[in-house]
């Protein structure tokens, strides 16, 4: 069945240095690959999307890479900061209607000061 | 001030009691959904609506129920045949086509007691 696995569970950096979390899918029509940034008691906030005819979108310190071959995408957050940290899930369209999404299990990201 | 607002934020029940969470937003959006949040988990599909009076079951909708009589309200029961109801339930809405951004309201947290 479809499935969009997510890595890893759990992240601690330094604040300043990187942090890369990879994603996935198994749906080789998949053209939509949403990351979203869920702070402790909120809902989950889109933070930057990428779709399928570009490889790599970047939003200042925050990064989307894709790679549709081996079907996986990466978020890459670069000077982190103590305020990134939070749980961040990657999501891909569903095989049966493409506006429905199928979510990652997430990945809680701790930033050391 | 365009959103989307869920209500209560924390909701305790007792067991055998069902209970009705609210979600409005007010984007214009048709498309709405709900998913269940459990700790160290992903965000899994219980019901959705494309539509105004249409809404379809995701993947675990067994002891919830909806309905969709209005475009900006989209409530979820709770009902006492749902076994193990403690979650974090998030409502959200998108304009309905692949590739849209879902926006999230910011989540009820229910308790059984």
């Amino acid at each position: 069945g479809e499935n969009v696995e997510q890595h890893p569970s759990t992240l601690s950096v330094q604040e300043g240095d990187s942090a890369v979390i990879k994603c996935t899918y198994s749906d080789s029509a998949s053209n939509y690959f949403p990351w979203y940034k869920q702070e402790l008691g909120k809902g989950p906030q889109l933070i930057i999307d990428i779709r399928s005819n570009v490889g790599e979108k970047k939003d200042q310190r925050i990064a989307v890479t894709l790679n549709k071959t081996a079907k996986h995408f990466s978020l890459h957050i670069t000077e982190t900061q103590p305020e990134d940290s939070a749980v961040y899930f990657c999501a891909a369209p569903r095989m049966d209607s493409s506006y429905k999404l199928i979510f990652g299990s997430g990945t809680r990201l701790l930033v050391r000061p | 001030d365009g959103g989307i607002t869920q209500s209560p934020k924390y909701l305790f029940r007792k067991e055998g009691q069902n209970v009705t969470l609210s979600c409005e937003q007010n984007l214009n959006h048709d498309a709405m959904y709900w998913y269940r949040q459990d700790p160290g988990q992903g965000l899994r599909l219980i019901y959705y609506s494309q539509i105004v009076n249409d809404f379809q079951k995701g993947d675990i909708a067994e002891g919830y129920s909806v309905s969709r009589e209005k475009k900006e309200s989209f409530p979820l029961t709770v009902t006492s045949a749902q076994k193990n109801p403690t979650a974090f339930y998030l409502c959200a809405s998108s304009r309905g086509q692949g590739g849209d951004e879902q926006f999230f309201g910011p989540g009820t947290r229910l308790t059984v007691l």
